[in-house]
């Protein structure tokens, strides 16, 4: 079966340092791969995703990247966090081809200080 | 571009009541829609999907959606309320053209009342 794993699931970080959140896959190959950012009051906002290795769709202007170095992995990264990067962030991975059904990870909180 | 408007950040039934959940979305093309619900500090869990099929779509835990597309609309209900249902509902769009992207409303909470 499918399993998706993300980490750290909790962190804080001061302004100005950098960060990094990884996500993997297991039992899949070539899934699509989603990082969504979740902000009080503010829904869910899809941040990137990934049709394949090295191939990133960016879909909000931000200081914020990914990266998907590997068929199953999904990094987000910043060099220099905002006060304003707080929030709980989410990978989602997707078949290919599919009817849009989301496979959530459990997330991971980002507190910038 | 498509997108999803979902009315009310909050809602409150009271326990055996009726729920109703409220989503309207915005596609060019053949949508796919969804419901996702979410619990605290987890991730979303898949509650339902339309895909052109039936316009009647019958998820997880009892809940239904219908789509409408005269009204442009995919509301959710479930006939009795849980305190079990208290959590998070999020709305999704995807193009049937194009698989890549899925877009979410910005949620409803869904608070049950003893």
């Amino acid at each position: 079966s499918q399993t998706i794993h993300q980490w750290p699931a909790t962190l804080v970080q001061p302004v100005g340092s950098p960060l990094s959140l990884e996500c993997t896959v297991e039992g899949t190959s070539n899934p699509n791969l989603y990082w969504y950012r979740q902000a009080a009051g503010r829904g869910l906002q899809l941040l990137f995703y990934s049709v394949g290795i090295g191939q990133i769709s960016s879909e909000v202007p931000q200081n914020l990247s990914a990266s998907r170095p590997q068929d199953r992995q999904f990094i987000l990264s910043s060099k220099k966090l905002l006060l304003s990067d707080s929030g709980f962030y989410l990978c989602a991975w997707s078949v290919q081809r599919n009817t849009g059904e989301l496979f959530f990870g459990e997330g991971s909180r980002l507190t910038v200080l | 571009a498509q997108s999803v408007t979902q009315l009310g950040s909050h809602v409150s039934v009271s326990e055996g009541a009726l729920v109703l959940l409220r989503c309207n979305y915005s596609s060019s093309v053949p949508p796919y829609l969804f419901w996702y619900v979410q619990y605290p500090n987890q991730g979303l869990q898949l509650l339902l999907k339309y895909t052109s099929a039936a316009t009647l779509v019958k998820g997880i835990n009892g809940f239904e959606a219908e789509f409408k597309k005269s009204e442009t609309s995919f509301h959710l209900t479930k006939p009795s309320a849980h305190m079990s249902d208290a959590a998070e509902y999020f709305c999704a769009v995807s193009d049937s053209n194009r698989d890549d992207k899925i877009i979410f409303g910005k949620g409803t909470r869904l608070h049950i009342l003893p």
